[in-house]
């Protein structure tokens, strides 16, 4: 089982990004995939989870209005877009999957968003 | 959704017992058996170690175990190792269909 992320991006201050989060080793539509950020320096934040088999969305308060989840059950991928950038949203994004009850396992190798003007 | 609320920081000698809290409300860590805890190693992705409370996933050893009284939860590491220095985290599914992160603890071994 493994999830496989995008590349690193810098993005400005206004800008959105897509990060893919690819999912190989498992039925894709068996298992939410949900999405978590790690600033610099802090500790982990929930953002939210889609379930690949129907689409269906929840995240967190904090990011509602400005993120959304998708995903391609074709090319067993998800996707999660972050509109509206601000510098704060300089953090490590990961993927992971809900293997069951309250884990999360694997978890994607993480992606770099840097924000800056 | 507020963090749920983990010690900044456990040390611990070789060999010894450490626990780390993590307290939350009854709308998560109080109200389901959805807690888990997570390692992580500096630059390293996180590392599932509990989930459901106290269930260990294959591979991780029984020196790590798991544990909920009311609103808080609690992860104990027995025969502390040099390896076991990372930051840990935990986890709860909360009533909104949501989960909320701790704020972290990081375990030094002295």
């Amino acid at each position: 089982v493994q999830l496989v992320q995008s590349g690193a991006e810098v993005k400005t201050p206004g800008d959105s990004m897509k990060v893919s989060c690819r999912a190989s080793g498992y039925t894709f539509t068996d298992n939410y995939i949900h999405w978590v950020r790690q600033a610099p320096g802090q500790g982990l934040q929930w953002m939210g989870w889609i379930n690949p088999n129907g689409g269906g969305t929840n995240c967190a308060q904090n990011f509602q209005g400005r993120v959304t989840m998708t995903r391609d059950t074709s090319i067993t991928t998800a996707y999660m877009e972050l509109r509206s950038l601000r510098s704060d949203d300089t953090a490590v994004y990961y993927c992971t999957r809900a293997a069951g009850g309250s884990s999360f396992d694997p978890w994607g190798q993480g992606t770099l968003l840097t924000v800056s003007s | 959704q507020s963090a749920l609320t983990q010690p900044a920081s456990v040390s611990g000698s070789p060999g010894q017992s450490i626990t780390i809290s993590c307290t939350g409300t009854s709308s998560d860590v109080g109200g389901y058996n959805y807690v888990s805890w997570y390692q992580q190693h500096p630059g390293k992705v996180p590392k599932l170690m509990i989930y459901d409370v106290s269930t260990r996933p294959s591979g991780v050893s029984n020196r790590f175990s798991g544990s909920k009284s009311g609103n808080t939860a609690s992860l104990s590491i027995s025969g502390l190792q040099a390896e076991d220095e990372a930051d840990y985290y935990c986890t709860s599914f909360t009533s909104a269909n949501t989960y909320v992160f701790g704020t972290g603890t990081r375990v030094t071994v002295l």
